[in-house]
């Protein structure tokens, strides 16, 4: 148990659904991560979350809508994906970000996204 | 910029086996080191961590040292159990906002 869970687990969608994934950590942190996880790619970091201010967004495509209401709960909203986006997709939170952070990251179990 | 190699897979080998897995980095300063290992099915684990240079991290039976003059920080364990076969991640982290730096994963199969 690492105290970071991800709903759902699995997803398949058509192109021009909508859906959301949510990640929720119990572990007191204050930061918290979308990554995409493509196979036979390194893991790539998505957005960053800190103390509900998104502090990175490394040129994700507009499809990719996230949302961090509170530091306990981050959502990625999903909008008129395409077929090349299925994959992994894992949240992780760690205690900080900032500049100097090395903070240990934990990670959820992840949604595997499937587009049709 | 910041960087992560890690040794290509798969790696496959025989319960009892010796298991090293190569990771070397490339980064300015003085980062700390992760390996990350994800098992079938699941997310992604914290292994074991060093934060300084000559550090070991260590957990499970796995280690690994942080070697700043080889910028290594190779995984070692004596000996591997089935329940070990998993992808393996190294990474880093260097005062970039919490941001991890991931190598590509090299995937471990044991074999009884």
């Amino acid at each position: 148990e690492t105290g970071v869970t991800q709903t759902p687990r699995h997803l398949v969608m058509g192109m021009t659904n909508k859906k959301s994934l949510k990640c929720e950590q119990h572990l007191g942190h204050n930061a918290m991560y979308w990554y995409k996880q493509s196979a036979k790619k390194p893991l790539e970091l998505m957005f960053v979350y800190s103390l509900e201010e998104r502090v990175e967004n490394n040129s994700v495509p507009s499809r990719f809508s996230p949302e961090c209401p509170n530091s306990s709960h981050l959502f990625l909203h999903l909008h008129t994906l395409q077929p090349e986006d299925s994959a992994l997709y894992l949240c992780a939170s760690s205690q900080d970000s900032g500049v100097s952070s090395t903070d240990t990251q934990y990670f959820g179990p992840g949604t595997r996204l499937t587009v049709l | 910029g910041n960087s992560v190699t890690q040794m290509e897979g798969p790696v496959t080998l025989s319960e009892e086996a010796f298991l090293t897995i190569n990771c070397t980095y490339t980064a300015t300063g003085y980062p700390s080191l992760f390996w990350y290992v994800q098992y079938p099915g699941e997310g992604l684990q914290l292994l074991l961590k060093a934060t300084k240079a000559d550090d070991k991290g260590s957990n499970k039976g796995f280690e690994a040292t942080y070697r700043k003059e080889t910028t290594s920080f190779h995984l070692e364990k004596g000996s591997v159990q089935v329940s070990d076969s998993a992808v393996y991640f190294c990474a880093l982290s260097n005062n970039q906002g919490g941001k991890l730096i991931f190598g590509q994963g090299t995937e471990l199969s044991v074999k009884p």
